[in-house]
């Protein structure tokens, strides 16, 4: 059974504090992404990584960073969180493969409070 | 404008009625298409590919119009457990990033 599995369900975190989410896949896929959720909002993309230690800004960057030193793992990092950062954070990875065969898999989110 | 567009809905129908959803997309290069499915509270998972020419899964049929831009799903005889938001996503050109709607939400009542 496919797993992408993220360290926390719920979280919550003061304003100006550093924000670690991680990410585990067991698919060996090459990519992972990292979006956030909000209501009437959708899914935005804050980071893409294609590869080890390559990654990609999404739509939605600023404030945010993050680490690949492992296949497997992928991490978003919140450098000093702020009230507006209060969101779902979804973790996703896929293989490279751009045709209709694709298949990316989420894990369970993360719902991420900043007060 | 947004890269991929949706009508938020919700859509709300009985038991056994057709239900469509279109999905419009900004980028002409976009190279593949995909329907997600997102229960409340969970995370998103593939309902299914759109093709080129169109492709059906039992009750539900995708189909792509790279002329107009947009890609439809068709849900028919919707049961109660059709309940869910649909997210249409694209895969834009020479790259693997998956751009998504917002989602359209549907209501299946009894």
């Amino acid at each position: 059974d496919v797993k992408v599995t993220q360290s926390s369900r719920y979280l919550v975190k003061r304003t100006g504090e550093k924000v670690f989410l991680e990410c585990v896949q067991d698919m060996d896929h090459e990519n992972m992404f990292w979006y956030r959720q909000d209501p009437g909002l959708g899914l935005r993309l804050i980071y893409f990584s294609y590869d080890v230690k390559m990654k990609e800004k999404g739509d939605i960057p600023e404030g945010y960073s993050v680490s690949r030193e492992k296949k497997e793992r992928f991490s978003l990092i919140l450098e000093s969180a702020s009230t507006n950062q209060t969101s779902m954070y979804l973790c996703a990875s896929s293989p490279r493969d751009r045709g209709p065969g694709t298949e990316a898999f989420f894990g369970q989110g993360t719902r991420l409070t900043v007060v | 404008r947004k890269e991929v567009e949706q009508d938020p809905g919700p859509f709300n129908v009985p038991e056994g009625a057709t239900v469509a959803f279109n999905c419009t997309y900004s980028n002409s290069a976009s190279q593949s298409f995909f329907w997600y499915r997102q229960d409340c509270r969970k995370e998103p998972k593939l309902l299914m590919s759109v093709y080129s020419s169109g492709n059906e899964d039992g009750r539900f049929t995708a189909q792509l119009n790279r002329a107009s831009q947009y890609i439809s799903l068709l849900i028919r005889d919707s049961k109660l457990s059709d309940s869910a938001t649909y997210l249409c996503v694209v895969i834009p050109y020479n790259t693997d990033k998956l751009i998504f709607g917002t989602g359209t939400r549907l209501q299946v009542f009894p």
